[in-house]
């Protein structure tokens, strides 16, 4: 089974570059889709992306809401996912997730990881 | 985007007793392939959000048989046949047939009355 943890830090000043990674374990980081999604204390889910190892180039959908301030990316040799999010402001403040995602579906979730942006 | 829409949003329900979410989206989530992608997460509290069921019927592994998904086209529902203490958390039904994005409902607290 596939375990997901997410890492980075805690807090981020306004305009700044929020940068998060997703460890996996148990599995091979080339076989699956990745997902992030995040959510405000107290409030629902937004999904954020998804991402893909393909050879040669790499796979990416953004939700249209974040997409000019959203980049991913897979690190093979580290078995990571990496999300940064630039120009953040005080509405990006969450816990964010990372998830194996089936195209459909998300089926495994990580711990997620609480970021706070303020100065 | 699709917009999901969860009814109640609040639910206190007596030990062994039966729970009803509904679901609704406002377009079909019959894909072109013929499925319908449509799923129920569970988040206790403190914790990440578990899938609970995926392509409106089918539980994930972990789930209890008590746990039903059903619907068609735009309308959805989860139930819980008889409510058990672990049960209480907040759950969400997501759309995976017209990406990108995915969306999510607003979330159903489910606490014992």
């Amino acid at each position: 089974q596939v375990k997901l943890q997410e890492s980075g830090p805690g807090l981020v000043k306004p305009s700044e570059t929020l940068s998060l990674t997703c460890t996996v374990s148990g599995g091979s980081i080339s076989n699956y889709f990745w997902s992030w999604i995040r959510q405000p204390a107290g409030k629902g889910l937004e999904w954020i992306g998804r991402t893909h190892v393909r050879v040669g180039t790499g796979y990416t959908d953004y939700n249209p809401s974040l997409k000019s301030r959203v980049s991913m990316s897979v690190d093979t040799s580290k078995n990571q996912i990496s999300l940064k999010l630039n120009s953040v402001t005080a509405a990006d403040t969450a816990v964010y997730f990372c998830a194996t995602d089936t195209t459909t579906s998300l089926d495994v979730w990580g711990q997620g990881s609480t970021v706070t942006v303020s100065s | 985007d699709v917009v999901m829409t969860q009814s109640p949003l609040s639910l206190s329900v007596t030990l062994g007793q039966p729970a009803s979410i509904s679901c609704r989206s406002s377009q079909s989530l019959v894909h072109s392939d013929g499925n319908t992608y449509f799923n129920w997460f569970q988040q206790r509290p403190g914790q990440s959000p578990r899938r609970l069921i995926y392509k409106v019927s089918n539980r994930d592994s972990w789930v209890p048989d008590r746990f039903t998904g059903s619907g068609s086209g735009t309308d959805f529902t989860l139930k819980i046949s008889r409510v058990e203490a672990e049960d209480v958390g907040i759950y969400y039904c997501m759309q995976g047939t017209h990406w990108v994005p995915y969306t999510f409902g607003q979330g159903t607290k489910l606490e014992i009355k």
